[in-house]
């Protein structure tokens, strides 16, 4: 099982649409949990955080669920800048390793 | 201020040559990264400096991926007899801290293409 995964998409979504996206991971131990964005041949950067409590920055709403081992990422009122990879990324515990996922594609249809 | 700086842009080179990859990080961070990333998949962790000291480099592949940090600012990855599955964008990141609350700033990466 690989340590972080994803549904590779793409998810193809009308403008104005909500969509969400999960991510899994293996280490239960896992203490840091973050999504990049990744523009086509640019490098990711840092969209959000993901707290334990769950946070919202926008039209972005973050999720972890420690339970079940996954965290998600929601996106209300999409908008045509917001298609790209959206990347799932975690740092297992005893370690200053992040490990990235795969990536969903994401596509904001006008 | 200035982000994380990776050079050369593009490198393209022969099989069975060595090859040298820069990465300038901000000022400030003490913890620098290395990754690499194929065509669709997600960056791949090669290897992590805290100051001058690889404290992990699990993620290199095999002995002919090497890297340093001599005064604990600039990185140099360095891969001696390239091959083609050596093709690749190697991104390189830093953080303020090491520690796991510390997101990563990646540099526009160096595009390897070895023919």
């Amino acid at each position: 099982r690989k340590e972080v995964e994803q549904d590779p998409g793409p998810f193809n979504v009308p403008e104005g649409a909500t969509v969400a996206f999960n991510c899994t991971y293996s280490n239960s131990a896992s203490q840091s949990f973050f999504w990049y964005r990744q523009d086509c041949r640019k490098e990711p950067k840092l969209l959000m955080s993901v707290y334990s409590s769950g946070n919202e920055d926008g039209r972005f709403t973050a999720q972890l669920n420690r339970a079940s081992q996954y965290i998600s990422l929601l996106i209300r009122d999409s908008k045509l800048s917001d298609s790209a990879t959206y990347l799932c990324v975690v740092n297992p515990s005893g370690t200053y390793k992040y490990i990235f996922g795969t990536g969903t594609r994401l596509k904001v249809l006008a | 201020g200035a982000g994380v700086s990776q050079t050369p842009s593009n490198k393209v080179t022969e099989k069975g040559k060595y090859v040298e990859l820069r990465c300038d990080p901000i000022s400030g961070h003490t913890a620098l990264y290395w990754y690499r990333q194929s065509l669709g998949q997600g960056p791949e962790f090669l290897i992590y400096f805290q100051g001058t000291g690889a404290a992990d480099d699990s993620g290199l592949p095999n002995d002919r991926f090497f890297a340093v940090r001599p005064e604990g600012s600039v990185s140099t990855l360095k891969i001696q007899r390239t091959e083609r599955g050596d093709s690749a964008v190697y991104l390189c990141a830093s953080s303020l801290e090491s520690g796991p609350d510390s997101p990563l700033h990646f540099g526009n990466g160096t595009r390897l293409t070895v023919t």
